[in-house]
């Protein structure tokens, strides 16, 4: 069974620009979450998105925006980017079972580093 | 709002050693999750363990056990004799039950060496 997969892994941009980042969850889940972590913040919860619809959001600027397809993969964007963007961005997946119970399924990330 | 603090940032151990993992945890709300996420040098969190606020009961998984104490707000893991396989970063994670879905406030992990 194939896992969390994001797209693209490692990528670099520079100020002022925009980054699209995908992420396909296990087949079966429609629960997808965002997570941006950082040597200095840590792991800090962006959104998640649930049959398409956002149904929690963290504490990040409007420029941090997100949205699901009907087959649930996901997409995140960064508008605008800023030096303080730079981090791993993780993408977790639920089970059926435990859509409201914290269990999720982490892909490898996708390390943004903009310049 | 809800905290989770880990006040080791790295332990470094010999195998076969024991090791725990201290955590402690802040929330207003009755009901909540705690969970233990562990995050391999490949990047991807391994989902560990989940437990209720209702439930204190300690648990054991083969080598892991966890310690879950309300009065002290703390859920501690620990690693009985430990291998190479397990270094990793350990993080310790809340959810508020009246927050619905999957939204984790974790703590900023604990770094383990296991040395051979």
């Amino acid at each position: 069974k194939a896992g969390v997969t994001q797209t693209p892994r490692y990528l670099i941009k520079t100020r002022g620009q925009q980054v699209t980042l995908s992420c396909s969850p296990i087949s079966g889940h429609r629960s997808v979450s965002w997570y941006q972590q950082t040597p200095g913040q840590g792991l800090q919860f962006l959104f998640e998105y649930f049959s398409e619809t956002q149904r929690n959001k963290g504490n990040f600027p409007g420029r941090f925006s997100g949205r699901q397809f009907s087959n649930s993969r996901s997409e995140m964007n960064v508008s605008t980017l800023e030096l303080g963007d730079s981090a791993l961005y993780l993408c977790a997946s639920s089970p059926p079972h435990s859509e409201n119970t914290g269990e999720l399924f982490f892909g490898e990330g996708s390390r943004l580093t903009v310049l | 709002a809800q905290k989770v603090t880990q006040a080791q940032t790295e332990i470094s151990v010999v195998e076969k050693e024991d090791v725990t993992l201290d955590c402690v945890y802040e929330t207003r709300d009755t009901t909540y999750y705690l969970f233990w996420y562990k995050q391999p040098p490949s990047g991807e969190l391994v989902f560990l363990i989940r437990r209720n606020s209702f439930d204190e009961q300690n648990e054991i998984s083969g080598r892991y056990s966890w310690n879950f104490q309300k009065s002290t707000s703390s859920f501690n893991f620990t690693i009985t004799a430990s291998q190479v396989v397990d270094s990793a970063v350990y993080f310790c994670a809340l959810s508020e039950y009246k927050a619905a879905g999957n939204k984790l406030t974790f703590g900023g992990g604990t770094r383990v060496l296991v040395k051979p």
